[in-house]
């Protein structure tokens, strides 16, 4: 069993839709969590950082951690052509130094 | 965000010929630097991490004098492929965490077509 499973998807969405990307994870020692978004081509962009349950928003995006089910989401409100690209989940481990666990990867594709 | 660059962006050698890549912080120290390499439609794959002043430390799988890394200041990482040959055409990408940061900033990749 890999330490974090995402579903490479790909998902399509029409534009405007409520986009969720999920990742699960089997290590409760994972203390932060992160989202990547990565265009083709191009090196990955970090756009949510998290380290506690809950939801955090920033602007369309929102990802939500639960730590008791062991489970990361990305919401995407207001979905949008330009929104099409790979998100990548992340999370790190501190076990005496830092390690960075990343998914697979879901390929988005918001249609216009 | 922290920025992280790359250079060269995309590099075309010939067969047996090293290669170069320069992966840096621009506007943070960055204690750890790690190398990834990427297939088309693939996710990361990590290939080394390094802290600076000393040597880096390789994922099994790969070859430590194929893939020379050289962490020798807070902002400067490289990679050398030595020796390269078609099948180390791929996407390397370099990514760089600074002493007070938990998370991790990618630079913008680097491209590599060996023929």
């Amino acid at each position: 069993q890999k330490e974090v499973e995402q579903d490479p998807g790909p998902l399509s969405v029409p534009e405007g839709a409520i986009v969720s990307l999920n990742c699960t994870y089997s290590n409760s020692a994972f203390q932060y969590f992160m989202w990547y978004r990565q265009y083709s081509r191009k090196g990955p962009e970090l756009l949510m950082y998290t380290y506690s349950s809950g939801n955090k928003e920033d602007g369309r995006f929102t990802a939500q951690v639960d730590k008791s089910s062991k489970y990361i989401s990305l919401f995407i409100r207001d979905s949008q052509p330009s929104d099409s690209a790979t998100y990548l989940c992340a999370m790190i481990l501190n076990t005496g130094g830092f390690k960075t666990i990343f998914g697979a990867g879901t390929r988005l594709f918001v249609k216009a | 965000g922290a920025v992280v660059s790359q250079h060269p962006s995309w590099v075309i050698c010939k067969s047996g010929t090293s290669v170069k890549i320069e992966c840096r912080s621009l506007d943070f120290q960055a204690t750890t630097m790690f190398w990834y390499r990427q297939f088309p439609k693939q996710s990361l794959m990590l290939m080394a991490t390094s802290n600076e002043g000393s040597k880096a430390t390789y994922e099994q799988g790969v070859e430590k004098d194929k893939f020379l890394i050289n962490h020798a200041s807070l902002t400067l990482s490289t990679l050398t492929v030595t020796s390269a040959h078609p099948e180390d055409s791929s996407f390397y990408i370099c990514s760089a965490r600074g002493l007070a940061e938990e998370t991790q900033y990618f630079g913008p990749g680097t491209r590599l077509l060996v023929l």
